[in-house]
């Protein structure tokens, strides 16, 4: 079955941990993204790689940070620079990065900072 | 800055009711806009897009929206809505180099 795999799907961290959240997909895509959704504020973008060894920052970078060491994973950190850690968090692909490309979406990993 | 606006936050219908989720983006060049849709526990789905073409296009479920270029709007219709189409609608825009920008999505609640 062909699809982005998040995991976990619930996370509880202590404040002040990093913590590390996996995006694998199996799509053969090149572009991945990792978005944060909060109630009332729809999806932003942290981060996203168009291709392997490459990633930029999105709008709320500050506080994450990612690697892209194969083209099939994504993993995202939270550091503890990350003020406000608690939040749904989803990773997504699309088969190349810019225009008349879909992106597909993982179902999510809810992290609770405690 | 370019942003995605969508005006209802919370939509009430009853079944069989007629839906319009109205949706607008502020951005003057080439756009492609998508519908993605969110159901109780599952993962965004894409119900439809536009890239080029047809400015009325088809989605899954009976879903349609068209692009009206001169508004700058992308509304989602359905003629009668079930049940099932309870869920969290969100708009999308796309102007690009990996900038894809969403709304803050729609909560419907179809009473049975």
């Amino acid at each position: 079955d062909g699809g982005i795999t998040q995991s976990p799907k619930y996370l509880f961290r202590k404040e002040g941990q990093n913590v590390t959240l996996s995006c694998e997909q199996n799509l053969n895509h090149d572009a991945m993204y990792w978005y944060r959704q909060d109630p009332g504020q729809g999806l932003r973008l942290i981060y996203y790689s168009q291709i392997v060894n490459d990633f930029q920052k999105g709008d709320i970078a500050e506080g994450y940070s990612v690697s892209r060491e194969k083209k099939e994973s994504f993993p995202l950190t939270v550091t503890s620079a990350q003020k406000n850690p608690t939040a749904f968090y989803l990773c997504a692909s699309s088969l190349a990065p810019g225009m008349n490309t879909e992106a597909f979406f993982g179902q999510g990993t809810r992290l609770t900072v405690v | 800055a370019q942003s995605v606006s969508q005006h209802n936050h919370h939509v009430i219908l009853s079944e069989a009711a007629s839906l319009e989720l109205g949706c607008n983006y502020s951005y003057g060049g080439t756009v492609n806009l998508f519908w993605y849709v969110q159901y109780p526990g599952q993962h965004l789905q894409l119900l439809l897009k536009y890239f080029s073409g047809d400015p009325l296009v088809k989605g899954i479920k009976g879903f349609e929206a068209e692009f009206i270029k001169s508004k700058f709007s992308f509304n989602l219709r359905k003629p009668s809505v079930q049940w099932s189409d309870t869920a969290e609608y969100f708009c999308a825009v796309n102007i690009g180099a990996n900038n894809l920008f969403f709304g803050t999505g729609t909560r419907l609640t179809v009473i049975p």
